[in-house]
């Protein structure tokens, strides 16, 4: 079965570098979270898109952005990198029409220098 | 969305049926329990949720308590690949997003 899929798996960026998170949701999921996951933390919801639109927003910096495409993949910006923002980056995505059961990709890890 | 309270670790022998209990007291009648667990940094995986009947799938099953404060999800074979954090969360279901808030979870060790 497809799952979400994560670009890139593994990143490194120095500090003030920008960096780009792709995520492709699952066939027919038009929900896209993501998530941040700190060394020794539990994951921390950032944002969501529901159909394109940005839906609920978390605890995420004004120096990251995001969107939804027309394809539903969604990308993560982040800028002006800090120490601070090495982390597991979730996206998950959720059926059309369905419950709160949400899909998680297997992340990608940023390492910020 | 309620908060959740979940034991910080718990042990299972290989073969026997692990139970994760989880306190709800302040959930709504209209949230949801849904557990996910993550094993060692993967993405979280969704196991079962439900409302206020019992479920169970292929996975696990759920058992909510009448007045839904609390519930427990119950690995009836434990088996070392089963190693994981569980995590209990109250949430909303339906048409719009709901994100997840993950608490502390529960970190469940298969002993062989």
């Amino acid at each position: 079965a497809a799952g979400v899929i994560q670009s890139p798996r593994h990143l490194i960026k120095e500090k003030r570098e920008t960096a780009t998170l792709k995520c492709y949701p699952i066939p027919r999921h038009d929900t896209v979270y993501w998530y941040q996951q700190g060394p020794g933390q539990d994951p921390q919801f950032l944002i969501s898109f529901y159909e394109k639109m940005q839906s609920d927003k978390g605890s995420i910096p004004d120096r990251f952005s995001a969107q939804q495409f027309s394809d539903y993949h969604s990308e993560l910006n982040m800028s002006s990198l800090e120490l601070g923002d090495s982390a597991l980056y979730f996206c998950a995505s959720r059926e059309r029409g369905g419950g709160n059961e949400q899909f998680f990709g297997p992340g990608t890890r940023l390492t910020v220098l | 969305d309620a908060k959740t309270t979940q034991p910080p670790s718990m042990d299972c022998a290989e073969g026997r049926a692990a139970n994760l209990p989880c306190n709800h007291s302040t959930i709504s009648g209209n949230e949801y329990v849904y557990w996910y667990r993550q094993i060692h940094s993967q993405g979280p995986q969704y196991i079962i949720h439900g409302l206020k009947n019992n479920e169970t799938n292929e996975m696990a099953s759920l058992i909510i308590t009448e007045d839904r404060k609390s519930s427990t999800l119950i690995l009836p074979h434990a088996t070392l690949r089963d190693t994981a954090v569980y995590y209990c969360i109250a949430g909303m279901s339906g048409a719009g997003s709901y994100q997840l808030t993950f608490g502390k979870g529960t970190k469940l060790s298969v002993i062989p």
